[in-house]
Formats: structure tokens, sequence, C-alpha cells
């Protein structure tokens, strides 16, 4: 079992559209969970990160984390054609980080 | 600050070459690491470092070396390079204070092995 599962996608919706993406895991000590926005051809960005669980917003942006489920999410309001991406889960535990396989998403003008 | 930078951008090897691929961070982390990113597969970690003069194994090293004698500087060997290292690279750091455990990434290096 993976450490970290996440949809590879693609992912495709209309400009304006409300985006959900998911990432699963398995192991109970992680601490820190972040989402990264990887533009092609491009090092991943830090897009958001939590401690623990919980939910953090920032603008348009907001991170979710379940940790009875062991469920995180990042959903995206009113998601423009600059937000398409691949979007990629990942947490961690005493310095070793964890990651998801990315979901791609594109946003329709 | 800069934060991560790497060194080349890209560049194109003949099986059995060797090469450096350096990263350069800013932000006085303590911890670096180097991870490849092939398409579908995600990031793997080759390398990390926890400090000057310490590093460890990740999930694939094998093919790789890495020195850290500086809290800058975190250099990736390839000694004797092989198709299966055709990949993108991406250096790493992160530091862990104030409640924040977070890694920073570089531009990445694309390798193409022939």
């Amino acid at each position: 079992q993976k450490e970290v599962e996440q949809d590879p996608g693609p992912l495709s919706v209309p400009e304006g559209a409300i985006v959900s993406l998911n990432c699963t895991y398995s192991n109970s000590a992680f601490q820190y969970f972040m989402w990264y926005r990887q533009y092609s051809r491009k090092g991943p960005e830090l897009l958001m990160y939590t401690y623990s669980s919980g939910n953090k917003e920032d603008g348009r942006f907001t991170a979710q984390v379940d940790k009875s489920s062991k469920y995180i999410s990042l959903f995206i309001r009113d998601s423009q054609p600059s937000d398409s991406a691949t979007y990629l889960c990942a947490m961690s535990a005493g310095n070793q980080f964890y990651f998801g396989t990315g979901t791609s998403l594109t946003v329709i003008p | 600050n800069a934060g991560v930078t790497q060194t080349p951008k890209f560049r194109i090897l003949k099986i059995g070459q060797s090469m450096t691929l350096q990263c350069t961070q800013d932000m006085n982390h303590n911890y670096m690491y180097w991870y490849r990113q092939d398409p579908g597969m995600g990031l793997k970690l080759i390398y990390y470092s926890v400090g000057a003069g310490i590093t460890d194994k990740g999930e694939v090293p094998n093919g790789y070396n890495v020195s850290r004698s500086t809290t800058e500087d975190f250099p990736l060997r390839l000694e004797l390079a092989a198709p299966s290292q055709t990949s993108v690279y991406f250096c790493a750091s992160s530091y862990n204070r104030d409640n924040q455990e977070t890694q920073y990434f570089g531009p990445g290096t694309r390798l193409l092995v022939l």
C-alpha cells in the first residue's frame, strides 16, 4: 500500500467551477499536510500547508484535513484558466516527506 | 532571497558519462533533498541531508551520490549515466520551526541520457 494515494485525473472543469482535489494516506504519524501546484515544465510551488486537522483558507483556496479518516482535500472556488496545473498533495512526519502522484487539472475558459 | 536554485536547466548525456547537478539554497535551511520526477510516477526521493556533513539514502539512491559540505549547497553526482536516469531532477529544502514543516523546490534540471 502506498503511503499517499491521489487520483491522477485528468480533471477538466469550466471556468468558475468549484474544484475538489483529494488524497488519502495510511500513516497516522503524519502531522503536516501540504498542497503544491506544478505548472508544466516548472518546479512544484507550495500552495498551502496545514498542521494537524482542520481547515485553512487562503483566498479562493481551502485546505481540509481529516486525520480520523486519513483524508485531505483542496477546494478551489471560482476556478480560473490560470489554475490549470498539476496539484500534488504531500505530508510529512519528522522531515520525511511523502507525495501523491498529482492530479492534472484543466480549467476551460 | 533567490530560494532554491539549480543548474543546469537542461543537459544531454551519453551513456557512461558523468555529471554533477548543482543545488543551492539561501534560506539557511538545514534539510535538503533530491527528487526525480518521471511522468505519472510522482516524486521519488533519491538522497536527503539533515545538515552539513550528514547525508542519507532515499527511495531510489542507486547510481547517484551526494555530498553536503556547506549548509547552502547539495550537489548530486551521476557517475555512469544510464538511460534509466533520464528524468527531471528537483532539489528541495525545508525547515522545521515555529510549527512549520514545509518544503521549497527549485526549478528542476531536465536530464536526457542517450
